[in-house]
């Protein structure tokens, strides 16, 4: 099975750091497309963005940026200011070509404390 | 538009008994998946369907069926509920225009068999 790894389990940051969360895939596809999705303490997961492989450049959407290296296979995702807020568990995901289904990692839970 | 439903939201069930989780998206989508999460994993992928009539299995799928009568409805059961069956499921749609791919989660319907 091509892996989704999120290796931090758990981060804790002090609010208005800066914090990654890292995320490294496995992928035998030309073509693939990775995803972020954020679960908030309520349980609802939350798309946050999707990234074609053949699109390299980062992507800044407000205090999220996005960081893809095709190089190392891995999609980073960056906070930056946090807030406590942004407390929630990230999902990175893959998408799988043949079943059109996501193959998600296995979370990293962000605690931004006061 | 309500996106993505699931009913019910939380279900206690004794083992060996049986239930259907629905789950209705009105974003006219052709995908529709059903997930499970588990503590400390990502979700994993139980049942999907590519259209009307269609399913398929995904990674986890033995004690479950699904079923795809209307486009807009992916019905899960589990026919003789079991302790491990006890999670949180999620369902999802997507669509193959726009943002083709992109999945779309219902809240979730957290389920616990005694």
């Amino acid at each position: 099975a091509q892996k989704v790894t999120q290796a931090q389990t758990e981060i804790s940051v002090v609010e208005k750091e800066d914090v990654t969360l890292d995320c490294v895939y496995e992928t035998r596809d030309t073509t693939y497309y990775l995803f972020w999705y954020k679960q908030p303490p309520s349980g609802e997961l939350v798309f946050l963005i999707r990234r074609n492989s053949f699109d390299e450049q980062n992507e800044i959407s407000g205090r999220y940026s996005w960081n893809f290296q095709k190089s190392t296979s891995s999609f980073n995702f960056t906070i930056t200011a946090s807030q406590v807020v942004d407390s929630a568990v990230y999902f990175c995901a893959r998408l799988d070509t043949g079943r059109r289904a996501l193959t998600f990692g296995s979370g990293t839970r962000l605690q931004v404390q006061p | 538009n309500a996106g993505v439903t699931q009913t019910p939201k939380f279900r206690v069930l004794k083992t060996g008994q049986s239930m259907t989780l629905l789950c209705a998206q009105d974003m006219n989508h052709e995908y529709m998946y059903w997930y499970r999460q588990d503590p400390g994993m990502g979700l994993r992928l139980i049942h999907y369907s590519v259209g009307e009539g269609t399913t398929a299995k995904g990674e986890v799928p033995d004690g479950y069926n699904v079923s795809r009568l209307k486009k807009q409805n992916f019905l899960l059961g589990l026919e003789s509920a079991a302790p491990s069956q006890t999670s949180v499921y999620f369902c999802a749609s997507a669509g193959t225009s726009g943002d083709t791919d992109t999945q779309y989660f219902g809240p979730g319907t957290r389920l616990t068999v005694l």
